[in-house]
């Protein structure tokens, strides 16, 4: 069974760019989630999608947004790239609604703004 | 506001010898925890949760130890081997929909 995937691996933009990350879940999980894992930071919490709806988000500008499509896959759009947003983006997918089911994570996404 | 975390940056054993990363969160309302293995440019790996009706819980090598009382969990890894090596995060879950992660342990293992 194949598991979640990320695309791209690596993604170099510069500042005032726009940037989409996409995730693939794994086939029968509707829940994917979104971290921003800076460097020697844990994860942060980004964003939740479940069923195509935004169920929650963190503390994170509204500039990060993202979606949900029909097949569960995801995108997250990250506009007027700063510096800071540097940072690996982990997905995560999961099956039902609650956190309390297990989260499968992604390689993840290398976004380095310069 | 929430938080999970209190690591130590770098642990380092020996190939053989046990291994105790250490946690603190600070919300007493989380209930869920759970640790997770980061390998070098790899996603993190569930590795063994626990509820907050337990205090203990065990795996294949892995133990958890919670102590609600004073807001502290263990991850004990017996018998430590090279592949072992990796970063460690615990989580904890805030109300039912979000994990709140530490900062990180990354465990070194030298033979």
């Amino acid at each position: 069974e194949a598991g979640v995937t990320q695309s791209p691996t690596h993604l170099i933009k510069t500042r005032g760019q726009q940037a989409t990350l996409r995730c693939s879940p794994i086939s029968g999980h509707t829940s994917v989630y979104w971290y921003q894992q800076a460097l020697g930071l844990g994860l942060q919490f980004l964003l939740w999608y479940d069923e195509g709806e935004e169920r929650n988000r963190g503390n994170f500008p509204p500039r990060f947004s993202g979606r949900q499509f029909p097949n569960y896959s995801s995108e997250l759009n990250v506009n007027a790239l700063e510096l800071e947003d540097s940072a690996l983006y982990l997905c995560a997918s999961s099956t039902g609604l609650a956190a309390y089911n297990e989260q499968f994570f992604g390689p993840g996404t290398r976004l380095t703004v310069l | 506001g929430e938080s999970v975390g209190l690591h130590l940056p770098t642990l380092s054993v020996q190939e053989g010898d046990n291994s105790i990363i250490n946690c603190a969160y600070s919300n007493s309302a989380s209930d869920y925890f759970i640790w997770y293995k980061q390998e070098s440019g790899k996603g993190p790996q569930f590795i063994i949760d626990i509820r907050s009706n337990m205090d203990k819980r065990q795996g294949q090598r892995v133990t958890v130890l919670l102590n609600k009382t004073v807001k502290h969990l263990s991850l004990q890894i017996a018998a430590t081997q090279p592949g072992d090596s990796a970063v460690y995060f615990c989580a904890g879950l805030a109300g039912t929909d979000k994990l709140i992660f530490g900062t990180g342990t990354r465990l070194q293992v030298f033979p």
